[in-house]
């Protein structure tokens, strides 16, 4: 069975600090992932998708970055954090390509920034 | 662009209750469908989707949907609701791109009182 491990389950950060997520798929190879981010209260907004390793997509524009160093780790980072930042990070993975592949998400990571 | 509404932000229902969620959207090309579940603080756990056959398709813990394409609508359904069922439902949309992207609704927090 797979499973998606996000890291850390929390963090609380200063404004203008550095940031880095991590999401590990574990049981499935070479799947598509993504990154979404979830205002508190909101709706799920996607960031990021990759379908193989060193290759991504950035699909909307929030100061943040991704890579994929490893087949089943997926990294988001920033070298400075805005209060928008703020929110839940979610990672998500995907078997294959087209457009009815069901995605499943990760436990997220909920970021405050101060 | 596509876009999907959630008409409803909250529904309250009582233990044993049928409960309808409402999921409308707006693309006019070949899309998948799909409800998701989020409960307080969690990540978003799949329920069901929708690509081609029969429009009504079931899902886990009893939920189950029914496209509509007259209508543009997508709605979820439960015969009967637990108080486990208490959460935040997302209805989905995605069509053919090379981003595997899901474009959300905001969301329907259903409350089952006991």
């Amino acid at each position: 069975a797979q499973t998606i491990h996000q890291w850390p389950v929390a963090e609380i950060k200063a404004v203008g600090s550095p940031l880095s997520l991590g999401c590990t798929i574990k049981g499935k190879s070479s799947p598509n992932l993504y990154w979404y981010w979830q205002a508190t209260g909101g709706t799920l907004q996607q960031l990021f998708y990759s379908i193989t390793v060193g290759q991504v997509e950035s699909v909307v524009q929030l100061n943040l970055s991704a890579s994929r160093p490893k087949d089943d780790q997926f990294i988001l980072s920033t070298e400075k954090l805005l209060l928008s930042h703020s929110g839940f990070y979610l990672c998500a993975w995907s078997l294959g390509w087209v457009n009815q592949d069901t995605q499943y998400f990760g436990p997220g990571t909920r970021l405050l920034v101060l | 662009t596509q876009t999907v509404s959630q008409s409803d932000a909250h529904v309250t229902v009582f233990e044993g209750d049928s409960v309808e969620l409402r999921c409308n959207y707006s693309y006019g090309g070949s899309i998948y469908l799909s409800w998701y579940i989020q409960h307080h603080g969690h990540g978003l756990q799949f329920l069901l989707k929708y690509y081609s056959g029969n429009p009504v398709v079931q899902g886990v813990n009893g939920f189950e949907a029914e496209f509509s394409k007259s209508d543009s609508s997508f709605h979820l359904r439960k015969a009967s609701v637990h108080w486990s069922d208490s959460a935040v439902y997302f209805c989905a949309v995605s069509h053919n791109t090379n981003t595997g992207k899901l474009t959300f609704g905001d969301g329907t927090v259903l409350t089952v009182k006991p």
